[in-house]
């Protein structure tokens, strides 16, 4: 069981928006940054979002986050196939004292 | 730039010590303020943070982990390490050695900026 909470799969028409959730609560997000991942199998995933809203060098502005309280967001607009992967949400737990990652969720391009 | 390659066994026997290394390529490990760590994605689960150690040879560990962990830097090869003792079949998982930025970009958030692709390990 994740400490943080995402829905198991969302799915959208190409050149759609989704949406993805993470929920957790005063001791993780509520209280600390949230940054968001790609995982594809066999590559190395990826860095999309951190610090809640912020992209690194190079990630488009079709991805974008927000966090209210102690739930974040990760949406996704004008999907392409390409986009087809699992996401992770991830924050610091301070009462756990450890790096927390959600259960992933995964995007289907449909 | 920056790359991160693991590499291990792949196949553990139970009760033994499980050993990775991550190769970092493209800086020195010794380079800035970073904090080199390790993650592992549990079968068909989320993503579990394991640890890291920065290049002042301080290291932090997940507590349901650290009586087992050690986490290591061998400044020499541009290496680091991992080293979980006690394993079991629970350890079953795909392994990433990963990059911490927070102090260098100055952010008080736990950010992963760089990953290696990640390495299976079985544990039968």
């Amino acid at each position: 069981q994740s400490v943080l909470t995402q829905p198991p799969s969302v799915s959208a028409a190409p050149g759609q928006k989704v949406t993805i959730s993470c929920s957790g609560g005063s001791s993780n997000i509520g209280n600390n940054f949230v940054s968001w991942y790609r995982l594809l199998p066999g590559t190395a995933p990826k860095l999309l979002i951190y610090d809640n809203t912020k992209r690194p060098s190079g990630i488009p502005d079709r991805f974008s986050g927000s966090k209210s309280a102690t739930s974040a967001t990760l949406d996704i607009t004008g999907l392409q196939t390409g986009d087809e992967a699992d996401y992770y949400c991830g924050t610091w737990d301070t009462s756990l004292r450890a790096g927390v990652f959600g259960g992933g969720t995964k995007l289907t391009v449909l | 730039q920056v790359q991160l390659q693991e590499s291990g066994p792949g196949l553990v026997k139970p009760s033994q010590t499980l050993s990775l290394t991550c190769s970092v390529s493209g800086e020195s490990i010794t380079y800035g303020t970073y904090y080199w760590s390790w993650i592992r994605q549990l079968p068909g689960k989320g993503l579990e943070w394991i640890g890291y150690i920065n290049n002042n040879g301080r290291s932090d560990y997940n507590p349901s982990l650290e009586s087992r962990v050690t986490i290591s830097l061998d400044m020499s090869k541009n290496q680091f390490s991992l080293k979980l003792k006690t394993v079991t079949a629970a350890d079953t998982a795909v392994y990433y050695c990963a990059r911490d930025p927070s102090d260098e970009w100055e952010t008080d958030g736990d950010v992963f900026d760089i990953w290696g692709h990640g390495t299976m390990i079985a544990v039968s």
